[in-house]
């Protein structure tokens, strides 16, 4: 079946402009998760949705930062105003509770802030 | 404050050879130790996973082996082929728990020659 997908693949953003990411989990999974990974580094935690909700976002870098996923199923990670820092691969997961860590990652989105 | 150390960092082996990746954890919570193999411009795919009721789980090749009361793990991959050539990564996370991300290590990268 269909993983995980993420798009756009690449983006280049100007510094200030503002950004969407969006993913598309596995259909049905309804964890849904978002990391950020930079360069040679493994991922780090950004949010963490269950259904629609919103359960952990004790991880986003600032409030900049948003994510949403209205309808339990789709997630759009949004950063306002870019800065050059925020240049790293945004990887999305998702899974299907109890095993919550059972995590499918796409193949993220390489955001480069120029 | 890292969570979880990874080493060696970069890792080269020949075929036939075993390829061995620690990990060490800090938080005691942690019960859930999976294994992460990224090829470049890819997300990170499962690889294998254990929970502290074993201590070791084998899967073909690929084989973890935990030790609680050092809070180690560690990864070995019999019969290393060119083909595993890529970046691994440990995570721990809680299991089925409120709290659904991993943390990372930071990767490894392991050539197998020819």
């Amino acid at each position: 079946g269909a993983g995980v997908s993420q798009s756009p693949r690449y983006k280049v953003a100007k510094r200030g402009q503002d950004v969407a990411l969006r993913c598309d989990p596995i259909s049905g999974h309804v964890s849904l998760f978002w990391y950020q990974q930079a360069l040679g580094q493994g991922p780090e935690f950004l949010t963490y949705f269950q259904n629609e909700a919103q359960l952990d976002k004790s991880g986003l870098p600032s409030d900049r930062f948003f994510a949403e996923r209205p309808e339990g199923s789709v997630s759009t990670l949004k950063i306002q105003r870019t800065q050059q820092e925020d240049s790293a691969v945004y990887l999305c997961a998702s899974s299907l509770p109890p095993v919550t860590h059972e995590q499918y990652f796409g193949p993220g989105t390489r955001l480069t802030v120029t | 404050q890292q969570q979880v150390k990874q080493s060696p960092q970069s890792l080269i082996v020949q075929k036939g050879g075993i390829s061995i990746i620690n990990c060490a954890y800090e938080n005691t919570a942690f019960d859930y130790f999976p294994w992460y193999q990224q090829f470049p411009g890819k997300g990170p795919a499962l690889l294998i996973a254990i929970r502290p009721d074993v201590s070791e789980k084998k899967e073909g090749r690929f084989t973890i082996s935990f030790n609680k009361s050092a809070k180690q793990f560690s990864l070995h991959i019999m019969d290393s082929q060119p083909g595993d050539s890529a970046t691994y990564f440990c995570a721990a996370g809680n299991y089925g728990g409120s709290q659904g991300n991993l943390i990372f290590g930071k990767g490894t990268k392991l050539s197998v020659k020819p």
